[in-house]
């Protein structure tokens, strides 16, 4: 079946520190991908998206990449704030199904 | 804006109660979903509907049962309360199923079973 494999966290960093949140997955077919955001007390928001191999999303300064030869998907942002500090959630989804398959999510802490 | 919401942010039952966790959509949109959220764990699907009277059994459906007697309402129902059930309940909802669908998430209910 599907899956989403993401690093553990907490990842921890200063403020204007670059960041990358590693992202894998395994799936049939041609999935779309997904970063979700939890704020801390709120409930997931989507971050970015891409539906194709090659594919860019960005959103809020965060980038990621669809490869689809390394099956990954990694979250990036080349100078994060205190206010990015949050839980991430990577998501897949297949065409012609409803749900998403998550990875476990990665808290991100940025301190002053 | 979609809003999806929640009838409770915190709930607390005692173990053995019947529990209702309520979930609304404004957007009209076609598919609904009910998620549990523990630490380590992350999100696991509990129970989804794709229309009116339909739903489908996720990865976590043995405690559960869901009823979606109208499209924007969705409710998660706990039939026998049990410690095991505490955790934080996610909601949400989308338009379609292809691939490129974006699901919309409630603020959550963080449940405990005493």
């Amino acid at each position: 079946g599907d899956s989403v494999t993401q690093m553990e966290g907490p990842v921890t960093l200063s403020e204007e520190a670059c960041l990358t949140i590693n992202c894998t997955y395994t799936a049939t077919g041609y999935p779309s991908l997904f970063w979700y955001v939890q704020y801390p007390g709120e409930g997931l928001q989507l971050l970015l998206k891409a539906t194709k191999a090659d594919d860019k999303g960005s959103n809020k300064g965060f980038e990621a990449t669809y490869r689809k030869e390394t099956t990954s998907f990694h979250l990036e942002k080349g100078s994060v704030q205190v206010s990015d500090s949050a839980v991430y959630f990577c998501a897949l989804k297949n065409s012609g199904y409803s749900t998403l398959t998550f990875g476990k999510g990665t808290m991100l802490l940025v301190s002053p | 804006d979609v809003k999806v919401t929640q009838s409770s942010r915190y709930l607390v039952k005692r173990t053995g109660e019947k529990v209702f966790l309520e979930c609304v959509q404004d957007m009209d949109h076609e598919n609904m979903f009910w998620y549990r959220q523990d630490p380590g764990l992350g999100l696991r699907l509990i129970y989804f509907s794709y229309d009116v009277k339909m739903k489908e059994k996720g990865d976590i459906p043995e405690g559960y049962s869901v009823s979606r007697e109208k499209k924007e309402r969705f409710s998660l129902i706990l039939e026998s309360a049990s410690t095991n059930q505490t955790s934080m309940y996610l909601c949400a909802s989308s338009l379609w199923s292809g691939a490129a669908d974006t699901q919309y998430f409630g603020p959550g209910t963080r449940l405990t079973v005493l």
